[in-house]
């Protein structure tokens, strides 16, 4: 099983459009971050929130921490080809020491 | 300034022999992790290392696989006796200070195929 879901597994979108990504857990996170992957590439972290209900934007992305902070939200707005990508979630808890842990991410493609 | 430096990129062992992983961090980080990605699968957590000491190898398998980061040069992380299970991506990441609360650089991998 998986700590962190993450949906839509594969999302495909018209250049302009806007999308939404979720990363969803029953644990509670003392830390989560968003990183970016592309083929062949390691992950480049996006952002990290650590406060529920926390909002952090990053030009047209928009990341939210859940209240409860046991999930998190990544919007883009206005979608590019360049935003193509694999989008990670990774938390860590507060009972899990070192580790952390990713979801199996959803994979963005973005059509000109 | 580099980023985190991984090499080889690509690895290709026959089953049975050993391959070596080297990464060397970002100037001025002293925390290392190693991370697995398996096809279909998520990042998975081997070990985290700080200078000449194993912090944490929770995610390590108990056999043929070991990590060490010296007090000089890169983190290494050994896999003996290779299997075809052990292809994948093996990913280094390095952090300033604890990268559970300041994220991660990671670098780009290193993809190792047994054959």
């Amino acid at each position: 099983t998986q700590l962190l879901e993450q949906s839509p597994q594969f999302l495909s979108i018209q250049e302009g459009e806007n999308l939404t990504v979720y990363c969803n857990s029953s644990s509670v996170f003392s830390s989560l971050q968003w990183y970016r992957q592309e083929p062949g590439e390691g992950p480049v972290l996006l952002v990290t929130v650590v406060t529920g209900g926390e909002v952090k934007k990053l030009k047209r992305l928009t990341f939210q921490f859940g209240d409860a902070r046991k999930d998190s939200s990544l919007h883009i707005t206005a979608a590019q080809p360049g935003d193509t990508g694999l989008y990670l979630c990774a938390g860590a808890t507060l009972n899990t020491g070192n580790q952390f842990y990713f979801g199996t991410g959803t994979s963005l493609t973005v059509i000109p | 300034n580099a980023g985190v430096m991984q090499n080889p990129r690509h690895l290709v062992r026959r089953r049975g022999q050993e391959a070596r992983l080297r990464c060397s961090p970002m100037k001025g980080h002293s925390h290392v992790y190693w991370y697995r990605q398996l096809p279909e699968e998520g990042l998975k957590f081997m070990v985290y290392l700080q200078k000449e000491n194993i912090i944490d190898e929770s995610g390590m398998p108990k056999e043929r696989f070991s990590a060490e980061f010296p007090k000089e040069g890169p983190s290494i992380l050994r896999i003996q006796q290779v299997v075809r299970g052990d292809s994948a991506a093996y990913f280094c990441a390095s952090s300033p200070l604890r990268g559970r609360d300041y994220g991660y650089t990671f670098g780009s991998g290193t993809r190792l195929t047994v054959v």
